[in-house]
């Protein structure tokens, strides 16, 4: 069974700082995915990303999958960035339904 | 594109009623996969359908049960609901190579928030 770890849980931070949050996971994926979701439940899709790195936007997400780790950064980041972010992890193909973290709650204060 | 559309938004219902919950994918994907999310926690995989059959199963006891239509969207049946399963249940589309796994990322429904009283 895969567990999925993130940190931190909650993230307070000042608008225009840099934003980091990590995801490690305990066996071999072939997939993992970044995830945003603003309160009332809405789930946006960020990044699918199975090797290297990815960018969109202000946002960056990197994977190193020898060690099981990714990380999702923000760059110049704002007040509505402000939502939880989820990393979840499909193995087995790349097909199978997603484990998810728990998720981190950033808010970034004007 | 309408994307993925799920109904009803909210619901509420007692306990040992039934539900049903229904999901239409994004136009041009062909996989359904249902989660469920309790307050506070991250989404649980309850099942995925593809080609109208249940393809895969999380850890959710045969209450709950699920479908897929020719047109390939989906119901979420929950049986004998139990206070338990109050959470917001997440659709989300994908396209589905079985050889290479997902073709496209997956995409999320606006979730149906149901309290079980």
């Amino acid at each position: 069974k895969n567990e999925v770890e993130q940190s931190p849980q909650n993230l307070t931070a000042q608008e225009g700082e840099f934003i980091t949050i990590n995801c490690s996971y305990s066996v071999g994926i072939s997939a993992l995915h970044w995830l945003q979701q603003h309160p009332g439940g809405g789930i946006v899709s960020l990044f699918m990303l199975s090797s290297g790195k990815k960018k969109h936007g202000r946002l960056i997400a990197t994977i190193n999958i020898q060690e099981k780790h990714s990380s999702l950064h923000i760059t110049a980041s704002h007040p509505r960035d402000s939502a939880v972010y989820i990393c979840a992890a499909g193995a087995g193909g790349g097909a199978d339904g997603l484990t998810f973290g728990k998720g981190t709650h950033l808010i970034i204060q004007p | 594109d309408a994307g993925v559309t799920q109904s009803p938004t909210h619901l509420i219902k007692t306990r040992g009623q039934q539900v049903t919950l229904r999901c239409s994918p994004k136009s041009g994907h062909d996989t359904v996969s249902w989660y469920q999310q309790a307050l506070g926690q991250g989404p649980q995989f309850i099942f995925q359908y593809y080609e109208e059959e249940e393809r895969q199963r999380g850890n959710f006891p045969d209450r709950f049960s699920g479908h897929q239509f020719p047109n390939y969207s989906s119901e979420l049946n929950v049986n004998a609901l139990l206070l338990g399963d109050s959470a917001l249940y997440l659709c989300a589309s994908s396209s589905l190579d079985l050889a290479g796994g997902f073709t496209d990322t997956q995409y999320f429904g606006p979730g149906t928030r149901l309290t079980v009283l």
